[in-house]
């Protein structure tokens, strides 16, 4: 059973850069299949999509956020990152990786646990 | 941007059926999901591709479109079916791929 795990810092200052990386276990992220994304949850609020990554390298990013992110692959390692940058207290959230297949709008079938970054001085 | 449109709450009592509703312009060109989310937890995927059950998940689970709006029903609603739940598809030309409900909180009375 494929297993993704997040993993960085719970806190981060305004203004500097949110970096976050998913590790897959128990499968491969070097597989034409699969769209890895990143997805955040506001506390107490519903859930956003911030983008994805393939194996290869192809990124799409939620046109509201794209300024900001930046995202990347380690097939070596097994791991996608997210990197946003110049980030606010409406950045503090719930951040989650995913697997999504086939089709960059289908759905996701495996998440990782989350992890909470708080953007705070 | 594109939305898709859930009522905040369903509230039911155990053993009734529950009806959650999801409403966007392009849910006929595009396959909705469904995920239920409970305190703490990641998302759970429930349905796919409008009214595909992945595996695990039980039967009184099922899903149907008609136009503009897909529905998960839930029938013989358990205490445990108590959660939030999350519809999610794509704009009709996927500029934006993944696009969630802003969710329904299930209440089981």
């Amino acid at each position: 059973q494929v297993q993704l795990q997040e993993s960085g810092p719970g806190l981060v200052k305004p203004s500097q850069t949110l970096s976050l990386t998913c590790t897959v276990s128990s499968g491969s992220i070097s597989s034409d299949s699969y769209y890895w994304s990143w997805i955040r949850q506001h506390p107490g609020k519903g859930l956003e999509w911030i983008g994805y990554i393939r194996y290869s390298g192809t990124t799409y990013y939620n046109p509201s956020l794209q300024s900001r992110v930046t995202m990347s692959v380690d097939t070596s390692k097994n791991q996608f990152s997210l990197r946003l940058n110049s980030v606010t207290a409406a950045d503090t959230a719930v951040y989650y990786c995913a697997r999504g297949g086939f089709t960059m709008t289908s759905s996701f079938d495996y998440w990782g646990q989350g992890t909470l970054v708080t953007v705070s001085s | 941007s594109y939305e898709l449109t859930q009522p905040p709450s369903v509230s039911v009592s155990p053993g009734q059926t529950a009806r959650i509703t999801c409403s966007g312009d392009a849910l006929p060109k595009q396959y909705a999901y469904w995920y239920q989310q409970k305190p703490g937890q990641a998302p759970v995927l429930m349905m796919y591709k409008d009214t595909e059950r992945p595996s695990g998940i039980p039967e009184r689970f099922s899903g149907s479109r008609s136009g503009t709006t897909v529905t998960l029903t839930i029938s013989g609603v358990r205490p445990e079916d108590e959660a939030d739940y999350y519809c999610q598809s794509a704009d009709s030309s996927a500029n934006y791929p993944v696009v969630f409900g802003g969710g329904t909180r299930l209440t089981v009375l």
